[in-house]
């Protein structure tokens, strides 16, 4: 079985604060993802990493896939009140394979 | 910007009754996929599509369920007789470049 966690579960900040949410598995994939989702809608993807070690960076937004591919964290600068929402690691095994989604990650920014 | 569609939005049935959760992929994409996701859980993968034949499925796919692709752009779920687990929103993806699905919107399914 190939299985996505994240930590933390929720996290409530003040606005202007950084945060990290990790993901973490036991399973080698070939790319990872991070998706946010909102109430009653369906995942968006942010981006997609596909090289061990590999960092990219979007505004306020940095993500970066482990080494060894099996882990990947999502580095959020300043965080916003629009930042607010529901984030979700995914994997891929191949290109084209389903998407396995990790449980989410509930952010909340206080203004 | 090019979107998946589905429809309808929110679908109310009774127990034992046939639902088909209709999903309108993006053109020229070529890899359909459906999805599920149970109020509170993540988002589990149904089963994909690929050349007019299921390339993968998950054990949740059972007997009950069934995909098909009766035109050039139409993408359907049909549940033949639902359970009140059913319940759920669902989730239509479709993807051109590697790695990069697109999904709708979804649609809720609520089984009474």
């Amino acid at each position: 079985t190939q299985l996505l966690e994240q930590s933390p579960q929720f996290l409530s900040i003040q606005e202007g604060e950084n945060l990290t949410v990790y993901c973490n598995s036991s399973s080698v994939f070939s790319s990872l993802q991070w998706y946010r989702q909102e109430p009653g809608e369906g995942p968006v993807l942010l981006v997609t990493v596909v090289t061990g070690g590999e960092v990219k960076k979007l505004k306020r937004l940095t993500f970066q896939f482990g080494d060894a591919r099996k882990d990947s964290s999502l580095h959020i600068t300043a965080a916003q009140p629009g930042d607010t929402g529901l984030y979700l690691c995914a994997g891929l095994k191949t290109s084209y394979d389903k998407v396995i989604f990790g449980p989410g990650t509930s952010l909340s920014v206080i203004p | 910007e090019p979107e998946v569609t589905q429809t309808p939005s929110h679908q109310v049935t009774q127990m034992g009754q046939e639902v088909i959760l209709h999903c309108v992929p993006i053109s020229n994409h070529l890899y359909f996929y459906w999805y599920r996701q149970i109020l509170g859980q993540k988002v589990e993968f149904l089963v994909s599509f690929y050349n007019n034949e299921i390339s993968e499925k998950s054990e949740i796919f059972d007997d009950q369920f069934s995909v098909e692709r009766p035109d050039g752009s139409n993408f359907t779920l049909k549940i033949r007789s639902t359970k009140l687990e059913d319940s759920a929103m669902y989730f239509c993806a479709s993807i051109e470049t590697p790695y990069e699905q697109y999904f709708g919107p979804g649609t809720r399914l609520t089984v009474t």
